[in-house]
């Protein structure tokens, strides 16, 4: 079936740490996203990509990282620098660049201990 | 001005009625509209998508656009239990590749 895996479900951190969070997809799409989502909030974009090997920031960068070496995979690193990260991650892939839908993958909850 | 406005709610609304859920928009060269059903914990699924001024209906549901108004809304006929969750109104703004999100609206239909 295609669609967007991400792992882990649930992540917990301590602070100081990096974490990496996995997505991939099998839907061939060329541009994938990241969103955090926050208790009673709506998603807020962190990166996204529209081809391999490029990649832009989205309104919450600071104190993530991403990659995009292959076209299925979009990796997400929440850094050290990032102040508040317990939240709800979501990944996605976008079919058509301005108009297609977003698929989202199943998410990953990240607390910080 | 938030970019993509949608009161939080909740919307309570009695088994088979109508549930209305309405966003606001501030930039005018939006291009596509997406409504988006969020359950607890879970992740977003699209419900309906509308590009052109006027209604779109598909089953129970109908999406509404006004340019104009800058204004999007959803219609949920026949409201159902199931239906209760979090809706989210997300906007792709002129000429980019961005989607961008409401706040979401917190829909309960009572029995």
């Amino acid at each position: 079936d295609g669609g967007i895996t991400q792992s882990p479900k649930y992540l917990f951190r301590k602070e100081g740490q990096n974490v990496t969070l996995s997505c991939e997809q099998n839907l061939n799409h060329d541009a994938m996203y990241w969103y955090r989502q926050d208790p009673g909030q709506g998603l807020r974009l962190i990166y996204y990509s529209q081809i391999v090997n490029d990649f832009q920031k989205g309104d919450i960068a600071e104190g993530y990282s991403v990659s995009r070496e292959k076209k299925e995979s979009f990796p997400l690193t929440v850094t050290s620098a990032q102040k508040n990260p317990t939240a709800f991650y979501l990944c996605a892939s976008r079919g058509q660049p301005n108009t297609g839908e977003l698929f989202f993958g199943e998410g990953s909850r990240l607390t910080v201990l | 001005q938030k970019e993509v406005e949608q009161n939080s709610g909740p919307l309570s609304v009695p088994e088979g009625a109508i549930a209305s859920l309405n966003c606001t928009y501030s930039d005018r060269g939006s291009q596509s509209f997406f409504w988006y059903r969020q359950y607890s914990g879970k992740s977003p699924e699209l419900i309906m998508f509308i590009y052109s001024n006027g209604d779109k209906e598909d089953g129970r549901f109908t999406a509404q656009l006004n340019k104009a108004s800058q204004y999007v809304s959803l219609l949920i006929r026949d409201s159902q239990p199931s239906d209760s969750a979090t809706y989210l109104c997300a906007v792709n703004k002129g000429g980019g590749n961005k989607l961008t999100f409401g706040t979401g609206t917190q829909l309960k239909v009572e029995l």
